[in-house]
């Protein structure tokens, strides 16, 4: 298994502004993704983030509101643009490391628009 | 498109009880079925998987059922404790990329 880690791990920020969230990987990966966890709810998949192209971002999320960088192959970046509070939700980083394997997660970061 | 539902979304049980939570899949091609439990303040943890070509998987206290005629999924948990305690997602894999359509959650209780 793979150590993944997320900063920050919850954060307060005021409607308007942006905030980035980072996951570090222990190793080396290709397949990275970001979801999106509201209140109460499950998990919903935000973009795909792979090493050397552009983000692919899943029905309902725009690069503009969530951009993503993708510098190697051991980190990433998802960065909510703009927040309202509806952004409140906890953003989880995973990744995969092949075919009939399961899908590793980082903490999350708790994040709260007032 | 893709659905993935839950029977339950709240489950309790005695200490020492056997678990049942189920989990529904629409119509799908995805040959790769997983269940994670996420605890308080954490992210998805992985339980178990199986694959379409099985029906029955068994780990630590643990079993999955695949029912693909019904399209249905289950996590068995035995003698349960509290440390279950925990809300728990089933996801499937769709397409060759990894990413997961999760289920609505099914929250479990264990009493004392």
């Amino acid at each position: 298994s793979a150590v993944i880690s997320q900063k920050p791990s919850r954060d307060i920020c005021q409607r308007g502004t942006s905030l980035t969230i980072q996951c570090q990987v222990d190793s080396q990966v290709t397949m990275m993704f970001w979801y999106r966890q509201q209140p109460g709810q499950s998990l919903t998949l935000i973009a795909t983030a792979n090493q050397g192209s552009e983000a692919t971002y899943e029905s309902g999320f725009v690069i503009d509101k969530f951009p993503i960088s993708r510098p190697n192959l051991t980190f990433s970046t998802l960065t909510v643009s703009n927040m309202s509070p509806e952004d409140s939700s906890i953003y989880l980083c995973s990744i995969w490391t092949g075919l009939n394997t399961e899908a590793f997660f980082g903490q999350g970061t708790r994040l709260t628009v007032v | 498109g893709e659905s993935v539902g839950l029977h339950l979304p709240t489950l309790s049980v005695q200490e020492g009880d056997n678990s049942i939570i189920n989990c529904a899949y629409s119509n799908s091609a995805s040959d790769y079925f997983i269940w994670y439990k996420q605890e308080s303040g954490k992210g998805p943890q992985f339980i178990i998987d199986i694959r379409s070509n099985m029906d029955k998987r068994q780990g630590q206290r643990v079993t999955v059922l695949l029912n693909k005629t019904v399209k249905h999924l289950s996590l068995q948990i035995a003698a349960t404790q509290p440390g279950d305690s925990a809300v728990y997602f089933c996801a499937l894999v769709t397409g060759s990329q990894g990413n997961l359509i999760f289920g609505k959650g099914t929250k479990l209780s264990v009493k004392p």
